[in-house]
């Protein structure tokens, strides 16, 4: 059972404007979730994360939304840049579970100039 | 600036091979983990690490195994490699206590073909 879905493959949005990347879980125990981002023939690089007690974190243009009522999360980008262009991962970890990272299949976001 | 290297980058080989993936790490971290990842699809854990001579299996089955002999290297071993076994694997490590987020620091990957 996939305890991390991103289930929009892909976004486009024009450059400016801003990205809403979407993130849902059904595991409770999360206590952390962290965004990753990914471009060809690169490993992931660490975005932002958001510990479980918060439901919102900013860095620059980055701001992450928790909702743990409804389990979801989102990364909002504004204004969007076309060197965001790259795969955008969402990942979980539990403490109970040693904190390793669980994550979503990817959305691969688009920023057309 | 990435501290964690793995070679090679890419590499296709014939059914039956034995390959070793290399991964080093320059930051002294006392954790790593081995993912495999195909396109469009999540990473799935495959094996990790929590110190020198502590390996474990991850939440995805796969028929390769690794070492931590050294604290800044752990590789990955096929002893036959088949098709199925074609993927990209990234390897990542941390230096997680117990509280915060467990920020992990990724290699570039290897992208294996396995004719």
């Amino acid at each position: 059972d996939q305890q991390v879905k991103q289930n929009s493959p892909s976004l486009s949005v024009q450059e400016g404007r801003i990205s809403i990347l979407n993130c849902d879980y059904t595991n409770s125990m999360f206590d952390y979730f962290l965004w990753y981002k990914k471009y060809p023939a690169e490993g992931p690089t660490f975005l932002i994360s958001i510990s479980s007690i918060k439901d919102k974190n900013e860095d620059g243009r980055f701001t992450v939304f928790l909702n743990k009522s409804a389990k979801h999360l989102s990364l909002h980008i504004v204004p969007s840049q076309p060197g965001d262009s790259a795969v955008y991962f969402c990942a979980a970890s539990a403490a109970a579970s040693g904190s390793r990272l669980t994550f979503g299949e990817g959305t691969q976001l688009t920023v057309n100039p | 600036e990435a501290d964690i290297y793995q070679t090679p980058r890419y590499l296709v080989i014939g059914t039956g091979k034995k390959i070793t993936l290399e991964c080093s790490q320059t930051m002294g971290h006392d954790k790593m983990y081995w993912y495999q990842q195909d396109p469009g699809m999540e990473l799935h854990l495959i094996h990790y690490s929590y110190g020198v001579n502590s390996t474990e299996k991850g939440d995805l089955s796969s028929e390769s195994t690794v070492s931590r002999i050294r604290t800044e290297h752990f590789p990955l071993t096929l002893e036959s490699a088949r098709p199925s076994h074609t993927s990209q694997y990234l390897c990542a490590s941390s230096d997680f206590r117990s509280s915060g987020a467990n920020v992990l620091t990724f290699g570039a990957g290897s992208r294996l073909t396995v004719l």
